[in-house]
């Protein structure tokens, strides 16, 4: 069975710094993996999506990149604004969809 | 507006009392989904469907039910809820299962007395 890990399970940085969220799984055969957000209270939303061909995917601040061999994803934010305040959660998609347990990241003004 | 939503948002409920939370969805999606999510433990899927009439079992099918009469419907039924039932619920859906992105419903708040 898929196992998602996600690390840290949160993380506090001051505004305008780059910082890196990491998501390992253990199976390789994977459809594709996608970042979603989830802010407290809301729903999901999805972020990026990168087929199991694809090294990475770029939106705006957001680039996330797939190393499938190794089982490793990473997602890279730019500049963050407190607005990037959120639970940051990656999903494995197999033959389900796996999710880790996320990581919380505070944004301090 | 293309969305995905649940009823009821919160539901309070004692434990044996059977219920039911809607789901629907306006984007003519084949595929549909219930996750719920619990700290510590993440998002896991309790059922799935890939098309009308045709649904399957996730990771934590016990104590659920669901059906798929229409395409854009997809209820999740506990016929006797029990405590360990309390969690945070969300539908999903997407056009093409596990290719494409996930969209998701704004989540039913569920305590079992």
């Amino acid at each position: 069975k898929q196992e998602v890990t996600q690390i840290p399970a949160a993380l506090s940085v001051p505004e305008g710094e780059n910082l890196v969220l990491n998501c390992s799984f253990t199976d390789s055969a994977i459809y594709n993996l996608q970042w979603f957000r989830q802010d407290p209270g809301k729903g999901l939303t999805s972020l990026l999506l990168i087929q199991s061909s694809q090294r990475e995917q770029t939106s705006g601040r957001l680039n996330a990149s797939l190393d499938k061999s190794s089982g490793r994803s990473t997602l890279y934010i730019a500049a963050s604004q407190p607005g990037d305040s959120a639970t940051y959660l990656c999903a494995v998609n197999g033959n389900q969809f796996y999710f880790g347990t996320g990581t919380s990241l505070t944004v301090i003004p | 507006e293309a969305q995905v939503t649940q009823n009821p948002r919160y539901l309070i409920t004692v434990t044996g009392k059977k219920l039911t939370v809607t789901c629907s969805q306006n984007m003519n999606h084949e595929y549909m989904s219930w996750y719920r999510q619990d700290p510590g433990l993440g998002l896991r899927q309790i059922y799935y469907s890939m098309n009308v009439e045709v649904t399957d079992k996730g990771d934590v099918p016990e104590g659920y039910k669901v059906s798929r009469k229409e395409k854009r419907n997809f209820p999740l039924i506990l016929e006797s809820p029990s405590p360990n039932q309390t969690s945070l619920y969300f539908c999903a859906s997407s056009f093409a299962g596990v290719l494409e992105t996930q969209y998701f419903g704004p989540g039913t708040r569920l305590l079992v007395l």
